[in-house]
């Protein structure tokens, strides 16, 4: 079936660094790529939408420069929290679409100390 | 209104029984709707979609969609303490031209051998 590969699976980073996330899908291409964040006990919140070639589409609420999108290419998109605050410390995932169905990666735990 | 709901539970139900858990959503226009199952800490495993009214069964599992009612439930037969987990109940809204999933809170089962 379809994979999508996340990296890292956890990181640890400083208040005000910056920290990059990436999805890539191995055996298939990404025509959309949705990005989720989901606090401890609570449910997945949609944070963006990407797609190939062009710019991100963010959720209400959600800040389009701390949390920078690029999807570069069919197979690769990524994440970058800029400026990351303990308040970012949360858990990231991505979730692709294609003409098959949908598949999320395996996640990112964002530790901000 | 939240767009996708679930009563948070625990749900708690002994070995063997029938676990019942339900969904309701507030876009009359939505048209595909999911069930994922989450173990803390990881990603979110797919266990069926349903686009149709009715039920749809796949093994111990059961969905099944009101449109009318807004209405969506996963039935687990037969429940094993291994299904102790996270459902989250997921819809895509007829407003979406993304195909983006929304999802609920999440409904926690516990299930006591």
């Amino acid at each position: 079936g379809a994979v999508v590969s996340q990296h890292p699976s956890r990181v640890i980073c400083k208040s005000g660094t910056s920290v990059k996330i990436e999805c890539r899908s191995l055996d298939f291409q990404a025509t959309t790529m949705f990005w989720y964040r989901q606090f401890p006990k609570q449910s997945l919140m949609l944070m963006a939408t990407s797609n190939e070639g062009s710019k991100a589409t963010y959720e209400q609420g959600v800040e389009k420069d701390k949390f920078l999108i690029n999807h570069a290419s069919l197979t690769l998109s990524t994440l970058t929290v800029t400026s990351a605050h303990p308040e970012d410390s949360s858990f990231y995932i991505c979730l692709s679409r294609d003409s098959y169905g949908y598949t999320f990666g395996s996640g990112t735990r964002l530790t901000v100390v | 209104q939240k767009e996708v709901e679930q009563n948070s539970g625990p749900l708690s139900v002994p070995e063997g029984a029938i676990a019942s858990l339900n969904c309701t959503y507030s876009d009359r226009g939505s048209q595909s709707f999911f069930w994922y199952r989450q173990y803390s800490g990881k990603s979110p495993e797919l266990i069926m979609f349903i686009y149709s009214n009715g039920d749809k069964e796949d093994g111990r599992f059961t969905a099944q969609l009101n449109k009318a009612s807004q209405y969506v439930s996963l039935l687990i037969r037969d429940s094993q303490p291994s299904d102790s987990a996270t459902y989250l109940c997921a819809v895509v809204p007829g407003s979406s031209n993304t195909g983006k999933l929304i999802f609920g809170q999440g409904t926690t089962l516990q299930v006591k051998p």
